[in-house]
């Protein structure tokens, strides 16, 4: 079974501070996402990557950063935390689809449990 | 802009009901799409995925419909019970190694007694 496991289920930040949140998958994925959710909005990519060291910038990257040092880990980083980020965060990983029919299928994401930050 | 809108918003129904949650869709051009159900404080988990050449696709008590030339998608859940009670989001993949993902806001389905 794919696990992806997220650092903290609850966090509760103060405005400024900076906040680290880890995500780790175990099946050996070359792509892992990070998203935001928020009532009526649905799921918001911020960030994902394809590789070691490798980042594209999603959807919604404002006031976030992002780090793979290593393929089973990808953190996100909010620099200065404001109340305007607080918010539920879901990582996500999957396989990385080069031939033809793997594109075609594209490959399933696999969403870890989240993390539920409050910034105050 | 690519948009998924998902119909009702929230659904309530008796245990052992049958219920069906829509989905519409302006992905273009469309490779796939996925159903993903997410329990309360949850990731979400996949249930279904069909691409453009598929028409229906089942998991269990779980069936999905896919009208690729009218852009629309159904969930078909069969014989509900209380573990049902989740939101259903409906996801459309444009081509490109499945990361350009739009997502629905999803249908809230509450099951009771």
């Amino acid at each position: 079974d794919v696990k992806v496991t997220q650092s903290s289920r609850y966090l509760v930040k103060r405005t400024g501070e900076k906040v680290f949140l880890e995500c780790v998958q175990d099946m050996d994925h070359e792509n892992m996402f990070w998203y935001r959710q928020d009532p009526g909005l649905g799921l918001r990519l911020i960030y994902f990557s394809y590789d070691v060291k490798m980042k594209e910038k999603g959807d919604i990257p404002e006031g976030y950063s992002v780090s793979r040092e290593k393929k089973e880990r990808f953190s996100l980083i909010l620099e200065s935390a404001s109340t305007n980020q607080t918010s539920m965060y879901l990582c996500a990983s999957s396989l990385h689809a080069s031939d033809r029919v793997s594109i075609l299928r594209n490959y399933e994401q696999y969403f870890g449990p989240g993390t539920r930050l409050t910034v105050t | 802009k690519n948009q998924v809108e998902q119909s009702p918003q929230s659904l309530i129904i008796l245990e052992g009901k049958n219920c069906t949650l829509q989905c519409n869709y302006t992905v273009s051009p469309f490779s796939n799409l996925r159903w993903y159900k997410q329990d309360t404080g949850r990731g979400p988990v996949s249930l279904t995925i069909m691409t453009f050449s598929e028409n229906t696709k089942s998991n269990g008590r779980y069936t999905a419909t896919l009208d690729a030339d009218t852009k629309q998608s159904s969930l078909h859940i069969t014989a509900s019970q209380l573990s049902d009670s989740a939101s259903y989001i409906c996801v459309v993949s444009a081509p490109g190694g499945g990361n350009k993902l739009t997502f629905g806001t999803g249908t809230q389905l509450k099951v009771e007694l």
